[in-house]
């Protein structure tokens, strides 16, 4: 059975920082491309960042400036975000999901992890 | 950044209906589109690919058409179990990018 579990999300306090931590099981997690997705309370869905199946293409959605990082551990079926500097309109619901490879859909999402940034 | 727009935001309609849904992109995305289906407190659950393709155990009554800028999901017979919120989002661009959401709604 394929599982993305997310974990790390929280309370954090504006200017703060956080990683997420996706687990990947139930499929051969290194061939697949990772996304971060993210989802504000009531809003709709937000591409984050994606990190290539070697990490050696990383792409992020202009809005984040250079606060995030994606990371991945194949060894540890692993996708990570580093979140830094964050502010209150970060407070979200963050998803992973995979990517079959180029041009093929994001198929298959966590079930989230939320963030929360206030004071 | 390819700009993603959905219409309508939300739309009413009774079990049994035809409904559809259009996504317009700011340039082309060739046939690089996929619609999801998120109920309240769920992920997002893929239901087309490729503008057009139906994902494995996707029931018949959803079809999708279109490419370049202009797609539409359509639902052919609604049953109740479809009342959620649907979003398009291009793959043909790194930078990805999803429509800002329709809620169907029971009327």
């Amino acid at each position: 059975e394929v599982q993305l579990v997310e974990s790390g999300g929280g309370l954090v306090k504006p200017g703060g920082s956080l990683r997420l931590s996706c687990a990947a099981s139930g499929f051969p997690f290194s061939s697949y491309i990772m996304h971060w997705v993210r989802q504000a309370p009531g809003k709709g869905l937000e591409w984050v960042s994606s990190i290539s199946t070697t990490s050696n293409y990383i792409y992020y959605a202009d809005s984040l400036k250079g606060r995030f990082t994606i990371s991945r551990d194949n060894a540890k079926n692993s996708v990570y975000l580093q979140m830094n500097s964050l502010r209150a309109e970060d407070t979200a619901v963050y998803y992973c999901a995979r990517e079959w490879g180029i041009r093929s859909p994001i198929d298959y999402w966590g079930q989230g992890s939320l963030v929360t940034v206030s004071s | 950044d390819i700009q993603m727009t959905q219409s309508p935001s939300t739309l009413s309609a009774s079990v049994g209906d035809r409904v559809t849904i259009t996504c317009r992109a700011s340039q082309s995305v060739g046939n690089w589109l996929a619609w999801y289906q998120q109920k309240p407190g769920k992920a997002p659950k893929l239901l087309i690919y490729r503008a057009s393709s139906l994902e494995s155990e996707v029931p018949s009554r959803f079809s999708g058409s279109g490419s370049g800028t202009e797609f539409t999901l359509t639902i052919s017979s609604l049953q109740p179990d479809d009342f959620a919120s649907y979003y398009c989002q291009q793959y043909n661009s790194n930078s990805r990018s999803f429509g800002q959401g329709t809620k169907l709604e029971i009327k």
